[in-house]
């Protein structure tokens, strides 16, 4: 278990609908990360966030969005979707002082857009 | 040319083999290499990083990065059915406050008793 929670476990809806999933991170973390993987793709950056702040941003499309609290919970929202958004969501947190490299990653949310 | 290319595998083995795992990258700015283990229905976890150039050392892992072919390795020693899992090479730069890290598609290792 590396202390990184994320809910929903699973999410199906249907095309054009908004979702919102959740990532609570690592106690004392400040790092937040998103994370899109799929088979074609593999595992693709998104956002990160530092806290509450956005710092960096990779492939993350414009239907696409995320904040993170006072609390350092983060929220990645997913609206007008499309079949192929369906995928696994990570969300990952980050010890202050690392750079960024060991990032403990949640147990996903498997996301099945029909 | 992806940044980051990775063999997918998948990658059979008997116990007790020797495993190399590789990765060849594009982008120069590279400085963090890390391998990633993720097994099925998992997160990924991280097994082990290193900075620039040289080999590190932990248990049965040896991480290598040669930098001047853009070529990192990953070798398991007397594998066990346990190591099973997806291999995800991953990198970034050196740069500042921006902890994008650019992953391979991971290779998928089975070990058999």
């Amino acid at each position: 278990d590396s202390g990184v929670t994320q809910t929903p476990k699973h999410l199906i809806t249907a095309t054009g609908q908004r979702v919102t999933l959740r990532c609570s991170p690592r106690s004392g973390d400040l790092s937040v990360y998103w994370y899109q993987q799929s088979l074609d793709q593999g595992l693709q950056f998104l956002i990160q966030y530092y806290n509450g702040e956005e710092r960096a941003k990779g492939n993350i499309l414009e239907r696409f969005s995320a904040q993170q609290f006072p609390d350092l919970h983060s929220e990645l929202n997913l609206s007008s979707l499309e079949l192929g958004d369906s995928a696994l969501y990570f969300c990952a947190s980050s010890v202050s002082g690392t750079s960024g490299i060991e990032q403990y990653f949640g147990p996903g949310t498997r996301l099945t857009v029909t | 040319q992806k940044e980051v290319e990775q063999d997918p595998g998948p990658l059979s083995v008997p116990e007790g083999a020797i495993v190399s795992l590789n990765c060849t990258y594009s982008n120069s700015a590279f400085q963090y290499f890390m391998w990633y283990r993720q097994y099925s229905r998992k997160g990924p976890e991280l097994l082990m990083y290193t900075y620039s150039s040289g080999n590190k050392e932990d248990g049965r892992f040896t991480a290598q990065v040669d930098k001047s072919s853009k070529y990192i390795s990953l070798f398991i020693r007397d594998s066990q059915p346990s190591d099973s899992a997806t291999y995800l090479c991953a990198m970034r730069d050196s740069g500042g406050s921006n902890y994008k890290l650019t992953f391979g598609k991971g290779t998928l290792l089975t070990v058999n008793p």
